[in-house]
């Protein structure tokens, strides 16, 4: 498996506001993405964090809205920009690692509440 | 659009009781399938399933994959309270990883 930690754990934010999230990878992984689970819902792939490229966004989600870096193979961050109480969810970072058939990790979640 | 279905959404039963939770997709280029136990933020991952079956095991827990039939289960024999979480089930293409989840079975074991 991979050791994944993210930060914060949880956050409680104002409307309009940012919040940046950060995933941190106990060793170097070529595939890293991002995902939302919204209150009560299964989750939704938001972004695949390329290294030394743009992200690429899935359907629905914009790079103004969810910017994602990723400087280097171990480290990525996700930042929610313009807060509203529909961004309120959970935000898992996730890696891939295994040969052939690559199984995919995920971080301990960052809980993110909009009021 | 890739499609994963599970059921039933909800199940509850008494512990030492054997579940089978279902999953039934629909995805264009089938490479794998994948099995999580998401007890509080993040989904702990169990199984991935690429060939038809060849059920995997891990303790008490076994999956098995139907290409064919395009679904797989998940069996937990001789349930404890520990096994109360969500399950999800997740497929992924050839052409990529992005995962397509579905919408999770809420399992509660009753003491």
């Amino acid at each position: 498996s991979a050791v994944i930690s993210q930060k914060p754990s949880r956050d409680i934010c104002q409307r309009g506001t940012s919040l940046t999230i950060q995933c941190q990878v106990d060793s170097q992984v070529t595939m890293m993405f991002w995902y939302r689970q919204q209150p009560g819902q299964s989750l939704t792939l938001i972004a695949t964090a390329n290294q030394g490229s743009e992200a690429t966004y899935e359907s629905g989600f914009v790079i103004d809205k969810f910017p994602i870096s990723r400087p280097n193979l171990t480290f990525s961050t996700l930042t929610v920009s313009n807060l509203s109480p529909e961004d309120s969810s959970i935000y898992l970072c996730s890696v891939e690692r295994g040969v052939p058939y690559n199984e995919q990790f995920f971080g301990p979640g960052t809980r993110l509440t909009v009021l | 659009e890739d499609k994963v279905v599970q059921s039933p959404l909800s199940l509850v039963v008494h512990e030492g009781d054997t579940v089978t939770l279902n999953c039934s997709y629909e995805v264009t280029n089938f490479r794998s399938l994948l099995w999580y136990k998401q007890e509080k933020k993040a989904p702990t991952f169990l199984f991935m399933l690429t060939s038809s079956g060849i059920e995997k095991k891990s303790g008490r827990l076994s999956s098995i994959l139907d290409k064919k039939e395009l679904f797989s289960i998940l069996n937990i024999t001789a349930t404890q309270t520990g096994d109360s979480a969500i399950y999800l089930c997740a497929v992924q293409e050839t052409s990529g990883s992005r995962l397509t989840f579905g919408e999770g079975t809420q399992l509660t074991v009753n003491p």
